[in-house]
């Protein structure tokens, strides 16, 4: 059955070093994956998507890569600052039985000073 | 803020009670989705609609039900709740299928929190 897979226990990282956030997958082909943040309380907001044509995916201190080949994507947050602290969570698009965008259950990530 | 909106925010009832939550999604957003999250749990997808139609399904309890109505708001009523109904609902939106490179790129709302008693 399909499955994605990220790390629940949560990531301590030291601000300004880069926090790096798995997402692995098994029985998907996804065309596209995406990344969301979410804070405690609120909804998910989205953050970056890559196609499955693309190796890796830029926005300011973020950065995506996307593996179809070893079924992962990973997420850097380059100079962590502490409002970075957050869930961050991966989803997949539609593939196979999967007709629409399925969720991980997502990675806390805490920067501390 | 994302432009969808939902209501109440907080929502506290008791055990074997109805209730209703209201979704109003993006201007041009075709696609409703429903998901609840417990506390420290994950999104848990409940039921999709699309254009005034069920699209897909999760892992929605027969108390549940959910439409979308003709000006595309939503509503997601729970019935005969039970203490473990607790969680928080939030509802997002997507433009929807609208050609092979399209994304579904979901808008989420601030949540309903519910309480049962």
């Amino acid at each position: 059955s399909q499955k994605i897979e990220q790390n629940s226990e949560a990531l301590n990282i030291q601000e300004g070093k880069t926090a790096t956030l798995t997402c692995n997958y098994t029985n998907y082909s996804p065309a596209y994956l995406q990344w969301y943040r979410q804070d405690p309380g609120r909804g998910p907001v989205f953050l970056l998507l890559i196609r499955e044509n693309e190796k890796e995916k830029r926005k300011e201190r973020l950065k995506v890569t996307f593996d179809t080949t070893l079924k992962q994507s990973l997420f850097h947050i380059t100079a962590s600052q502490p409002a970075d602290s957050a869930t961050y969570l991966c989803a997949l698009g539609p593939s196979g039985t999967a007709s629409k965008l399925t969720f991980g259950t997502g990675t806390r990530l805490q920067v501390t000073l | 803020d994302s432009g969808v909106t939902q209501t109440p925010k907080h929502l506290i009832t008791a055990t074997g009670q109805r209730v209703t939550l209201r979704c109003s999604p993006r201007s041009g957003d075709l696609s409703v989705y429903w998901y609840q999250q417990s506390l420290d749990q994950g999104l848990q997808f409940l039921i999709q609609y699309y254009n005034g139609e069920e699209r897909a399904k999760g892992n929605i309890l027969e108390r549940f039900s959910a439409q979308q109505f003709p000006d595309l708001h939503s509503e997601l009523n729970l019935s005969s709740l039970e203490l473990g109904d607790s969680a928080l609902y939030f509802c997002a939106s997507s433009v929807g299928p609208s050609g092979p490179t399209s994304t579904d790129t979901q808008y989420f709302g601030p949540g309903t929190r519910l309480t049962v008693l």
